[in-house]
């Protein structure tokens, strides 16, 4: 068990549809990082929040927006949803924002657009 | 970013030691190596990183070469817990920032 908690774990939606994949990060660490994982495309890094604040995007779609809480929860909303949106969602957390730092990761919430 | 190539796949035998490779031939000096690997419907986890000497710690060794221009993840007694997917990573703060980057990775299969 990482610590990282995601919910739900699986979700079912048709397209066109918006979803929210929420994060809990482990405790003490302010960094929450979201990844994609597909079939065609790998885990990718999707964006990072650190304490609150937007630190880095990735390959992540207009569609798609995040945020970070004054709890450090995190939630990825995800809209106007097409069937190639079907994949893995990862979480991550770190304490800090620093290229040795550790990234912890959720168990993941498995989408599926029908 | 620097990239890593890594053979598709590997197998093992339970109780034998696993040599990973990872080649990185155009790593920079301030590049960290990071290694990650993927159980089956699992997140990804870390395993083990290194800048320049080798590293050990109780899940694996890293053997980094002297031109870190590769290096070798050292699982010393493969259990069937170890097949995943291992993920050889470069990480440098100041092009990446602290996201990874991660490449295809190598399947690796434990056989009973």
């Amino acid at each position: 068990d990482s610590g990282v908690t995601q919910t739900p774990k699986h979700l079912i939606t048709a397209t066109g549809q918006r979803v929210t994949l929420r994060c809990s990060p482990r405790s003490g660490d302010l960094s929450v990082y979201w990844y994609q994982q597909s079939l065609d495309q790998g885990l990718q890094f999707l964006i990072q929040y650190y304490n609150g604040e937007e630190r880095a995007k990735g390959n992540i779609l207009e569609r798609f927006s995040a945020q970070q809480f004054p709890d450090l929860h995190s939630e990825l909303n995800l809209s106007s949803l097409e069937l190639g949106d079907s994949a893995l969602y990862f979480c991550a957390s770190s304490v800090e924002d620093r290229e040795r730092e550790t990234q912890y990761f959720g168990p993941g919430t498995r989408l599926l657009v029908l | 970013d620097a990239k890593t190539t890594q053979p598709n796949s590997m197998e093992s035998n339970e109780e034998e030691p696993v040599h990973l490779p990872c080649n990185h031939s155009t790593i920079s000096g301030t590049d960290y190596i990071h290694w990650y690997r993927q159980l089956p419907s699992q997140g990804p986890e870390y395993v083990i990183h290194g800048l320049t000497s080798n590293v050990n710690n109780r899940m694996a060794s890293l053997a980094i070469a002297e031109d870190r221009k590769s290096s070798t993840l050292i699982l010393h007694r493969a259990t069937l817990r170890d097949a995943a997917v291992y993920y050889c990573i470069l990480r440098d703060e100041e092009t990446s920032g602290s996201r990874l980057t991660f490449g295809e990775g190598t399947q690796l299969t434990v056989n009973p």
